[in-house]
């Protein structure tokens, strides 16, 4: 069974710091996303890392993938308060033919002035 | 636009009552899919279904049921059998081969009164 695990599940910082929010699976995959959820809203996709050693930036938010580790990070720089939401990792996992997403907990992310 | 249309924004379910939950998509995707979030916590799979009159169950499907007659439609629906039904329900959907990523709609708010 695939696990995704994020850390920290919470997270208040200031603004102008960086920060980098964690995401272990259990499983092989090469496909892993970042999704952004501001409360009550559906998901907004952030980033689609499609193998080994991929990196992506947009704006002040910056992800990278790992498969032999099995980590992807989300690097975020001189944050501001607009970025306060709370991010998902999630890892494609294909079993018999059948592809489904699997989520980690979340991190709700502060930013405060 | 191509896009996922979920309906209702807002729906109150009565106790013992049954209620469906409508996902239409227009992209043309084959797979589709159900989850489940709880205040504060991660995605949950209810239901997915990869091609047209075939679903599988998830990590949490007692209680619910899904139907794909058609391969634009994907309804959940909620049975008196769920014991605490309430919560935010997203539907997503995905083309299986070439994969491009997932679409999300904007989610279903199920309360129980």
């Amino acid at each position: 069974e695939l696990k995704v695990e994020q850390n920290p599940l919470f997270l208040s910082m200031q603004e102008g710091k960086n920060y980098t929010i964690y995401c272990n699976y259990s499983t092989t995959s090469d496909r892993l996303y970042w999704y952004r959820q501001d409360p009550g809203k559906s998901l907004e996709s952030l980033f689609v890392l499609l193998s080994n050693g991929a990196v992506k930036q947009e704006g002040r938010l910056m992800a990278s993938l790992d498969t032999k580790a099995r980590l992807s990070t989300l690097h975020i720089t001189a944050a501001v308060h607009d970025l306060s939401a709370t991010y998902f990792c999630a890892v494609d996992l294909s079993i018999q033919g059948a592809q489904k997403l699997v989520f980690g907990q979340g991190t709700r992310l502060t930013i405060n002035p | 636009d191509g896009g996922i249309t979920q309906s209702p924004k807002y729906l109150f379910r009565k106790e013992g009552q049954n209620v469906t939950l409508s996902c239409e998509q227009n992209l043309n995707h084959d797979a589709m899919y159900w989850y489940r979030q709880d205040p504060g916590q991660g995605l949950r799979l209810i239901y997915y279904s990869q091609i047209v009159n075939d679903f599988q169950k998830g990590d949490i499907a007692e209680g619910y049921s899904v139907s794909r007659e058609k391969k634009e439609s994907f309804p959940l629906t909620v049975t008196s059998a769920q014991k605490n039904p309430t919560a935010f329900y997203l539907c997503a959907s995905t083309s299986v081969a070439p994969n491009y990523g997932y679409t999300f709609g904007s989610g279903t708010r199920l309360t129980v009164v």
